[in-house]
């Protein structure tokens, strides 16, 4: 079975600054999608940012980026130029390819943002 | 194109009653997925629907169920309700065409159990 660790329960940096939130995983797979999801205070789950694990280029969304690092099973977050917006639950999760096609979330991250 | 929308928001029951949530995918999406978030638990996979059938299951008991209709909406019922399954309950929903994984979810059932 796979699994997801998020070592970090609760973060917090100044707005403006570089944050980057750490994430595990352990699988025998080698076809597997990794997500980052960040859900606010309203609770709505949305998607951050995506990585195919067939991909060796890092995935990067605006002020988001990863760093895969396949052979390590990490999958880190930088949230570059922190806003409070990014105020939030973040959690890493992993979907295998082969099978069953369901996320496996780690525990989350809990990030402030102070002004 | 709307997003995926879930109702109701909030519920509250009593223990051993049952309960019906609803969820409604994003237009064209045929997979739907049901999560439960618990403090205690995090976020744990209940089940996945696709053409009206269950593809895959997670590890809750048979109290706990689903279905899909025709237009992709679908439904997950409690039955027995146990002061445990108080929980925010959410729907995800994803395209099952070319090569894309993401689920998009909606804003949850928040579900009290008294």
């Amino acid at each position: 079975a796979q699994t997801v660790t998020q070592s970090q329960p609760e973060m917090s940096v100044q707005e403006a600054e570089t944050v980057t939130l750490s994430c595990t995983y352990d699988t025998s797979e080698n076809n597997y999608y990794l997500f980052w999801y960040k859900q606010p205070p309203s609770r709505q789950m949305i998607l951050v940012i995506r990585q195919e694990a067939y991909k060796q280029q890092n995935a990067t969304e605006n002020r988001f980026s990863v760093n895969f690092q396949k052979a390590a099973k990490s999958f880190s977050l930088k949230i570059s130029d922190s806003q409070l917006g990014d105020t939030a639950m973040y959690f890493c999760a992993f979907m295998n390819l082969q099978g069953a096609q369901k996320l496996v979330f780690g525990q989350g991250t809990r990030l402030t943002i102070n002004p | 194109k709307a997003g995926v929308t879930q109702t109701p928001r909030y519920l509250i029951k009593t223990r051993g009653q049952q309960v019906t949530l609803s969820c409604s995918p994003i237009s064209g999406h045929r997979s739907v997925s049901w999560y439960q978030q618990t403090p205690g638990q995090g976020l744990q996979f209940l089940f996945e629907y696709f053409s009206e059938t269950q593809r895959n299951k997670g590890n809750f008991p048979g109290r706990f169920s689903g279905r899909q209709f025709s237009n992709s909406r679908s439904e997950m019922n409690v039955s027995t309700l146990e002061l445990g399954d108080s929980a925010l309950y959410l729907c995800a929903s994803r395209p099952t065409t070319g090569f894309s994984y993401e689920q998009y979810f909606g804003p949850g059932t928040r579900l009290t159990v008294t």
